[in-house]
């Protein structure tokens, strides 16, 4: 069965320290994942996705097949990186997408 | 990109009820889909909508509570039937564009007293 799991609820993070937001998933074959994000009072956006392999925002995610994992790191964090992250996995190029629980990621001044 | 404008953007409603919620898109569009958000909670596909074609439900969710409509490539409707408190959530609309990428509507917010 597909599955996302992000273990953390709420992750509380000071400005200018590293950010690392957990992303477990099940699946058989060779899905595509992405992680989302909504900040406060917008649509859901995406943020990346892993066969870009792009950095946005200072984001990036590695997919490790070995442990089926893709979490999201930004070496420095900022304040407006506050919001609600979904991790989210696609299995076939016309499948849905299914959602991880998400993280809010909160910024300390 | 694809731009999705959903209708109404909040509404209370009597339990017993229904509300229909309606999805356009800026272009043409096989598949859309349709999640709830349960307050505090993750998303979670109710059903794939295709034009043509009856929607197909995700498990835990019955044509007769969410019955949809897809008229054409550009717009879908989605109907919460006979409601209750349970059903107070936040009713998205998405679609894929540019072949993996998924765009959201801003979501309906149902209250239901």
């Amino acid at each position: 069965a597909q599955r996302v799991t992000q273990p953390e609820k709420l992750l509380s993070v000071f400005k200018g320290a590293p950010v690392e937001l957990k992303c477990n998933y099940s699946y058989s074959g060779s899905p595509e994942l992405f992680w989302y994000v909504q900040y406060s009072r917008q649509r859901l956006q995406l943020l990346l996705r892993h066969i870009s392999r792009e950095s946005i925002k200072g984001f990036t995610a590695d997919l490790n097949k070995g442990e089926t994992s893709f979490h999201l790191k930004k070496p420095f964090a900022q304040e407006e990186d506050s919001a609600m992250y979904y991790c989210a996995l696609r299995g076939n190029r016309d499948d849905k997408i299914i959602f991880g629980k998400g993280t809010r990621l909160h910024i300390l001044p | 990109s694809a731009v999705i404008s959903q209708k109404p953007s909040r509404d209370i409603c009597q339990r017993g009820t229904s509300l229909t919620i309606q999805c356009q898109v800026d272009s043409q569009v096989t598949m859309m889909f349709w999640y709830r958000q349960q307050p505090g909670q993750s998303l979670t596909l109710i059903a794939t909508a295709n034009q043509g074609s009856e929607a197909t439900y995700e498990s835990g969710f019955v044509i007769d509570k969410f019955p949809i409509s897809r008229p054409n490539l550009t717009f879908s409707t989605l109907t919460v039937s006979n409601m209750s408190p349970e059903d107070s959530s936040i009713y998205l609309c998405s679609v894929f564009w540019g072949g993996t990428e998924a765009f959201f509507g801003q979501g309906t917010r149902l209250t239901v007293v």
